[in-house]
């Protein structure tokens, strides 16, 4: 059974950085791209970022980059997304997901919250 | 960038009865790439349909998907409880991913 854990959200002030983490078990880490999808309060889904099962490419949204860093830790099965600079507009429920480009998003972690606010 | 857009924003039915959901794109896209997944309160995202129609594991067969181009339908044949949910339709087939604005699917 696919497992996704994900952990590292909370409150943070506007300006201030987060590091999400998600720990990935029951399918061969390695071969597959992961995403990162959030989902403000009451709002839509939408892909904050990906990477391939190498690492060889990534993927970010307008809206953080040049801000957010996605990586991944094969040996230790484990997707991370280093946040910086957030601001309100990035308070949303974050959802690590496996799957990406060319392949559908299979498998959801259960969200973790980040709130930016003062 | 692929924009979807889905209707209708609401619907609102009774448990039995034949629910149908529309996902239009901004252009032609390859339906190997357009899934849909089902969304309730509280609750991460769950995976549906991919590929347009084929359904994904431990979907139950009243779910059914189709289209081409640039309309796509996702169809409940009886609405069952757990049924009344948001749906969201996604175009997976290039970066950047995209996703409809979803559909709720209500009690009448």
């Amino acid at each position: 059974e696919v497992q996704l854990l994900e952990s590292g959200g909370g409150l943070v002030q506007p300006g201030g950085s987060l590091r999400l983490s998600c720990v990935a078990s029951g399918f061969t880490f390695k071969s597959h791209t992961m995403t990162w999808v959030r989902q403000a309060p009451g709002k839509g889904l939408e892909r904050v970022s990906g990477i391939t099962g190498s690492s060889g490419s990534t993927y970010y949204a307008d809206s953080v980059q040049g801000r957010f860093t996605i990586s991944r830790d094969n040996s230790k099965n484990m997707l991370s997304l280093q946040m910086s600079s957030l601001r309100a507009e990035d308070t949303a429920v974050y959802y690590c997901v496996k799957g990406g480009t060319g392949t559908p998003l299979d498998s959801w972690g259960q969200g973790t919250l980040v709130t930016v606010s003062s | 960038e692929i924009v979807l857009t889905q209707s209708p924003g609401t619907l609102c039915l009774s448990p039995g009865e034949r629910a149908t959901l529309s996902c239009r794109a901004s252009q032609s896209v390859s339906s190997s790439y357009l899934g849909w997944y089902q969304q309730k309160p509280g609750q991460a995202p769950r995976l549906l349909i991919y590929g347009a129609s084929s359904r994904a594991t431990g979907i139950p067969d009243r779910f059914s998907g189709s289209g081409s181009g640039t309309d796509f339908t996702l169809t409940i044949s009886r609405l069952e409880p757990e049924d009344f949910a948001v749906y969201y339709c996604q175009y997976y087939g290039s970066s950047p991913l995209t996703f409809g604005g979803g559909t709720k699917v209500e009690i009448k």
